[in-house]
This record gives structure tokens, sequence and C-alpha cells, in this order.
């Protein structure tokens, strides 16, 4: 059965830092991950998402995610954060129905 | 354009009573999802309906908890002799073509059982 782990429950970091969330996945095949963020009184929001090819993939909001199958790993970085990034963050897993599969989610706090 | 819209945004209820979310999808989106999300804990999955049939209901926590999306569009969420334990945030999610095009989530039902 697929699962997603997120180490970090909270993370806090500067305005202007970088950031990095961990991910870990448990899955037999090639995983259809994500990664999503819920900001207060917002719905979910796709960043981004890896199927396949090029391990290293691009999101919205100057986020990108490296996939790496040694590690069963998919971090979430983004090399400056902004004020705005404070939210939850959260890493998934999908079937091929596209039923996810969420981890327990990251808060990111951001100070000034 | 329209996302999907879940109403109500907040439901409080009795124990015991009788409650209906319901879920308006994106127009001509044929998966809908509906997820549950408590607090400080990721959203789980409770039942997926593509088209009018509901694909896989495996993530419903027991028979008090039901779905229907009759005529392919519109769906409810409708839970039976509500339990303080039902509190959370009730998520709808929409998709045309999963898992290849993304899920559009809802705002979410609050429910709160007193």
């Amino acid at each position: 059965a697929q699962s997603v782990t997120q180490p970090d429950i909270h993370i806090t970091v500067s305005e202007g830092a970088s950031l990095e969330l961990r991910c870990n996945y448990s899955y037999g095949a090639t995983p259809y991950l994500f990664w999503y963020v819920q900001s207060p009184g917002q719905g979910l929001q796709l960043l981004l998402k890896y199927f396949s090819g090029d391990t290293l993939v691009q999101g919205i909001k100057g986020f990108e995610a490296e996939f790496k199958r040694s590690q069963s790993s998919f971090n979430l970085r983004k090399p400056s954060v902004h004020w705005s990034d404070a939210a939850e963050y959260f890493c998934a897993t999908s079937d091929s129905w596209g039923k996810l599969q969420f981890g327990a989610g990251t808060q990111v706090v951001v100070t000034p | 354009g329209a996302g999907v819209s879940q109403t109500p945004s907040n439901k409080v209820t009795e124990k015991g009573k009788y409650v209906e979310l319901r879920c308006d999808p994106i127009s001509g989106h044929t998966a809908l999802y509906w997820y549950r999300q408590s607090l400080g804990q990721g959203p789980e999955f409770l039942i997926y309906f593509q088209g009018t049939g509901a694909a896989d209901d495996s993530g419903l926590p027991n028979d008090r908890f039901f779905a229907v999306r009759p005529e392919g569009s519109v769906s409810t969420l409708k839970i039976q002799r509500t339990e303080r334990g039902d509190s959370a945030v009730y998520l709808c999610a929409s998709s045309w073509d999963p898992p290849n095009s993304p899920l559009h989530f809802g705002n979410g039902t609050r429910l709160t059982v007193t």
C-alpha cells in the first residue's frame, strides 16, 4: 500500500532564507507524487507534481522538488521564502485513479 | 471560472442528528472525491466517484456515512447519527482526467458535532 511520511511537523524560517521540506514515500511501482499547499481559509492548491521523466520538477510560486528513487524521497525546496509562503504543506502520492494519499503535513512559519 | 463549491461552509449539529454536505464540482469534471481532514492531520480519502457510480468507497469509516452523485455532477455526503468524532473539515475535489490532470479542491465544509 502507498504511504507518505513528512518527518517535520513544524518548520520556522526567516524571510529570504531557503526552505526545504522533506517527504518520503512508500510505493511498489513508480509513484505519482505531488506537493500541495493549504493557506488558512483556502483550499488545497497544487504546487507541482511528478509522474516520470526529469527528476527535478518546477512548480508554481518558485517551488521545485526533486524525486530521488534511491532515497524514496520527494523533497520540496524554495531558494528564498516570502512571508506569503507561510502555510501548511502536504506531500501526497496517488494511484492510477487519482486517489491521493496525503502526509500529515508540515506547518511553515516565516519570521521577519 | 467557477471552482469546486461546497455548501455549507460551516455546519454545527447536535450529536445523533443527520447532516448533508454538498459539493458542486467544476463543470465537465467526471471524477469527484470526498476527503475528511481532522485538526493537525492531512486529508483522508473517503470516496471516489467516476460519473454517477462510486468507484471506490473504501475510505468511508462506517455505514453511517454515505455519498451519492445521481446525475454525475453534484454530490452529497450524508452522515447519519452524527458523533462528536465526526467533527472535521470535509473536502471535495474534482478532476477531468485523473491522475494526469490535477484534483481541484473546494474550501471545505467545517462540521462541528456538539
